[in-house]
């Protein structure tokens, strides 16, 4: 089975610097995808990034990207320039076969 | 136009009781799901469903039936709620199978058991 380990229960970062969120995963498949999923206090599940597991270029979205390393199954999430509107709890997910696994999240603080 | 719409967002019941919550999708996809979420904001899949067809039922006691009528409805049924069923339920949608397109959740309904 498939897991999914975001070891970084809490984060915290100042407003404009960069931060980095931790996922690493265990699989024997060979192809799957992973993602980032954003979660603030509106509670709505809002998908951040999304990365293929056979292209080796690593995913980017504006201030978001990851660092994918398959032989190491690590993907980490780092967020440049961050800003108050990027705290939320962030969750890592794998999806395989038939279903999206998920980390137990980072919650994640912007300081002022 | 909301994609998955769940309904309702907030319900609260007492124990022994029978609810339902309602899902819709209008995004033509194949699969949907039923997803619990803790009070520590953990994820699990509880039920999927592929072209109204049960095609993933995790340890989920039996009081907990899905019912899908199409591929854009999947209804959860709870019987004689306990506390312990007290959690936000999230309804998601995918095109199915290896997803890469991620899924499309609603905003969930959070139930709470007194």
């Amino acid at each position: 089975a498939q897991t999914v380990t975001q070891s970084q229960p809490e984060m915290s970062v100042q407003e404009a610097e960069t931060v980095t969120l931790s996922c690493t995963y265990d699989t024997s498949e060979s192809d799957y995808y992973l993602f980032w999923y954003k979660q603030p206090p509106s509670r709505q599940m809002i998908l951040v990034i999304r990365q293929e597991a056979y292209k080796q270029q690593n995913a980017t979205e504006n201030r978001f990207s990851v660092n994918f390393q398959k032989a190491a199954k690590s993907f980490s999430l780092k967020i440049s320039d961050s800003q108050l509107g990027d705290a939320a709890m962030y969750f890592c997910a794998y999806s395989g076969n038939e279903k999206l696994t998920f980390g137990t999240g980072t919650r994640l603080t912007i300081i002022p | 136009d909301t994609a998955v719409s769940q309904t309702p967002k907030y319900l609260v019941t007492q124990m022994g009781n029978d609810k339902s919550i309602k899902c819709e999708q209008n995004l033509g996809h194949d699969t949907m799901y039923w997803y619990k979420q803790d009070s520590k904001k953990f994820l699990k899949i509880m039920f999927s469903y592929n072209n109204k067809e049960l095609i993933i039922n995790e340890t989920v006691p039996n009081r907990f039936s899905p019912k899908s009528p199409d591929k854009a409805h999947l209804n959860l049924h709870i019987n004689s709620l306990e506390l312990g069923d007290s959690a936000v339920y999230f309804c998601a949608s995918s095109r199915g199978g290896r997803e890469y397109y991620g899924y499309t959740f609603g905003s969930g309904t959070r139930l709470t058991v007194v």
